[in-house]
């Protein structure tokens, strides 16, 4: 089975914090993803790698980066969290492809920025 | 542009009542991707299925079944003799290479799904 683990299930920081959100995947899997999930708004795609030190801006890139060293670890960080990045945070991961695979999905990390 | 839209916010239904979650999409491209997923309580989306843009065949699975038209953009998803276990969130989704080479993955809002012992 596809496991995809997140470092964290619940996170709460202050505003003007760095924040790193972890994810790690076990089965070998070229592409990476991180979404937020928001009420009424669905999932929005912020960043995706499909390689190792490769990433593609998602829809919603603003005020996030990320970095991928090892092709099973991909870290989504918030530079100076602020109020309105307060939202859960998905990672995914599929088999290279392009689009064609589906994703499989961590538990998620709802992170609150007070 | 790329858009998917389910339309039906929550359902409720009683045990054993059939349901369907209604999905349309939109996209220019001739190859694409939909997907449903389902979130259940604990918070893990689990993927359900998947159908590329030239197979229109619909498809069963035990008590689910897809419907894919692409006349009407719709990929239907219907449940069957529904249990409290179906109760969940779904998403439908959409994946294709966009105009710049880069690929899109969109997802639509989703619909709570309450099923009534």
């Amino acid at each position: 089975d596809v496991k995809v683990t997140q470092s964290s299930r619940y996170l709460v920081k202050r505003t003007g914090e760095k924040v790193f959100l972890e994810c790690v995947q076990d089965m070998d899997h070229e592409n990476m993803f991180w979404y937020r999930q928001d009420p009424g708004l669905g999932l929005r795609l912020i960043y995706f790698s499909y390689d190792v030190k490769m990433k593609e801006k998602g829809d919603i890139p603003e005020g996030y980066s990320v970095s991928r060293e090892k092709k099973e670890r991909f870290s989504l960080i918030l530079e100076s969290a602020s109020t309105n990045q307060t939202s859960m945070y998905l990672c995914a991961s599929s088999l290279a492809g392009g689009s064609s695979y589906e994703q499989y999905f961590g538990p998620g990390t709802r992170l609150t920025v007070t | 542009a790329q858009k998917v839209t389910q339309a039906q916010t929550e359902i409720s239904v009683v045990e054993k009542e059939d349901v369907t979650l209604d999905c349309v999409y939109e996209t220019r491209d001739t190859t694409y991707y939909l997907f449903w997923y389902k979130q259940p309580p604990s918070g893990e989306l689990v993927f359900l299925i998947r159908r590329n843009s030239f197979d229109e065949q619909n498809e069963i699975s035990g008590r689910y079944s897809w419907n894919f038209q692409k006349s009407t953009s719709s990929f239907n998803f219907t449940i069957t003799a529904s249990q409290v276990v179906d109760s969940a969130v779904y998403f439908c989704a959409l994946s294709e290479v966009g105009a710049s080479g880069t690929y899109k993955y969109i997802f639509g809002t989703g619909t709570r799904l309450k099923v009534l012992a």
